[in-house]
């Protein structure tokens, strides 16, 4: 398996409050990504990033915002949590842009807001 | 815009039976298509692929055939087993993208003993 850990893999947050995701690789990529997961959606793109400091915006990016300090490393923020980014959140890597065959995921965080 | 369809499930077979998992596809021009699976708890993997109109993608028993005539991308397994229960996505992107990957709304596989 890919050396990808998200964290915390479940939490339950209250709306209004922060809330932060990490997205942990040890493979050196490059790319990583931040994907949600809904019933009758698919995977959606939040964010991605192409280096340390580099990030653009996918398809859903309203409402969160990231950071990558280091290679292994990519925040997703919640600034202020609300019901309709209750969803199961996805890191995936991947070596280069068209790396589609060889995009890994990580096992995903299950988010709540209440 | 560019769009993915898959039948809606879930879908129940018993071990040994024949599997299809519909797969349509709107684009314009000829997108890469890809099966993912995800098993329970874990993140989506790449079953199988195929790059260009009548490439045969094949994988673990699993095959699908790109279509350009229909814009399918159908999902077969001649014989499943309990361990193929999951989720599956299908999938398309432009130029091999992983930041432009387009996924279904998945299915989900659940197999009897």
């Amino acid at each position: 398996d890919a050396g990808i850990t998200q964290s915390p893999r479940h939490k339950v947050t209250e709306t209004g409050t922060p809330v932060t995701l990490r997205c942990h690789q040890t493979e050196n990529h490059r790319y990583m990504y931040w994907y949600r997961q809904d019933p009758g959606h698919g995977l959606r793109l939040i964010h991605y990033s192409y280096g340390v400091k580099d990030t653009d915006k996918g398809e859903v990016s309203d409402g969160y915002s990231v950071s990558r300090s280091k290679t292994e490393d990519f925040l997703l923020t919640l600034e202020s949590a609300t019901s309709s980014q209750t969803s199961v959140y996805f890191c995936a890597i991947s070596e280069s842009r068209t790396d589609a065959e060889k995009l890994f995921f990580g096992s995903g965080t299950q988010l709540s807001v209440l | 815009g560019d769009s993915v369809t898959q039948m809606e499930g879930p879908v129940t077979l018993s071990e040994e039976a024949f599997l299809t998992i519909n797969c349509t596809y709107t684009a314009t021009g000829y997108p890469s298509l890809f099966w993912y699976v995800q098993y329970p708890g874990e993140g989506l993997q790449l079953l199988l692929k195929a790059t260009k109109a009548d490439d045969k993608g094949s994988n673990k028993g699993f095959e699908a055939t790109y279509r350009k005539e229909t814009t399918s991308f159908h999902l077969e397994k001649g014989s499943v087993q309990v361990s193929d229960s999951a989720v599956y996505f299908c999938a398309l992107s432009w130029n091999s993208s992983a930041s432009k990957i387009i996924f279904g709304s998945g299915t989900r596989l659940s197999i009897r003993p």
